[in-house]
């Protein structure tokens, strides 16, 4: 298997409701990244898990909770967001850096992305 | 801080050569390049590293010249599948265990046609 798989495709929200964005790979990735794309731009990193631990966060309001309940998983927490949050919303793993066919990088496999529009 | 990518769009003919440019003011220890067509998740094509070079696609080559912190991505007798945007991912240090910091230009889109 060497796909990221998220859900859901499309999310529509209200300021103050609370959804969840779903990732998972079983690739055996021990890293797991979340990006946020606007349209036309680049994916820009938001949080990145190594090993089901948090260990970079982007100064990402709290308003977005990330959350690795294991290492195939990892999902994003929305609440009370605004409607500049509308975005595709792309998950990302990578394997060990120490491990071929690419030793010493962290070369990404994303997934389709959640696009989500905030009302 | 966010690499230049160079030009910002290209349009070319089947068959016809093109060359994407991506560069940097700090040092970097490794430049990715990604393909992402519309509605679709970027997908790998090749990275570089600071003191090497790795080849991940068949029939896509890229450059890293680390003095100048810059590298190219060159796509030679294009094909129609070759059309999307073009994103240079580049990391300034390595990460410890297996986090990375990649940073993405801001794109270029190619466009080729029959």
């Amino acid at each position: 298997d060497t796909e990221v798989t998220q859900t859901p495709k499309h999310l529509v929200m209200g300021m103050t409701n609370k959804k969840s964005l779903k990732c998972e790979q079983h690739m055996g990735h021990r890293a797991m990244y979340w990006y946020k794309q606007k349209a036309k731009k680049p994916p820009e990193l938001m949080f990145v898990y190594s090993y089901e631990k948090l260990s970079i966060n982007e100064s990402v309001p709290s308003r977005f909770s990330p959350e690795c309940p294991n290492s195939s998983l990892l999902n994003l927490h929305l609440h009370a967001l605004q409607p500049e949050d509308s975005a595709l919303y792309l998950c990302a793993s990578s394997q060990d850096e120490g491990k071929e066919p690419f030793p010493g990088a962290n070369v990404l496999t994303f997934g389709a992305g959640s696009r989500l529009t905030v009302l | 801080q966010q690499p230049v990518q160079s030009p910002q769009a290209v349009i070319l003919r089947e068959g016809e050569d093109a060359v994407i440019n991506c560069s940097s003011s700090k040092a970097l220890y490794s430049v990715h390049w990604y393909r992402q067509k519309h509605g679709e998740a970027p997908v790998f094509l090749m990275i570089l590293l600071k003191g090497g070079e790795q080849k991940g696609h068949e029939k896509i080559s890229a450059s890293f010249n680390e003095k100048k912190q810059q590298s190219s991505l060159y796509l030679t007798a294009s094909q129609l599948s070759y059309s999307g945007t073009y994103f240079c991912g580049t990391e300034t240090r390595k990460g410890s265990g297996n986090t990375g910091k990649l940073i993405f230009g801001q794109g270029t889109t190619l466009q080729v046609k029959p």
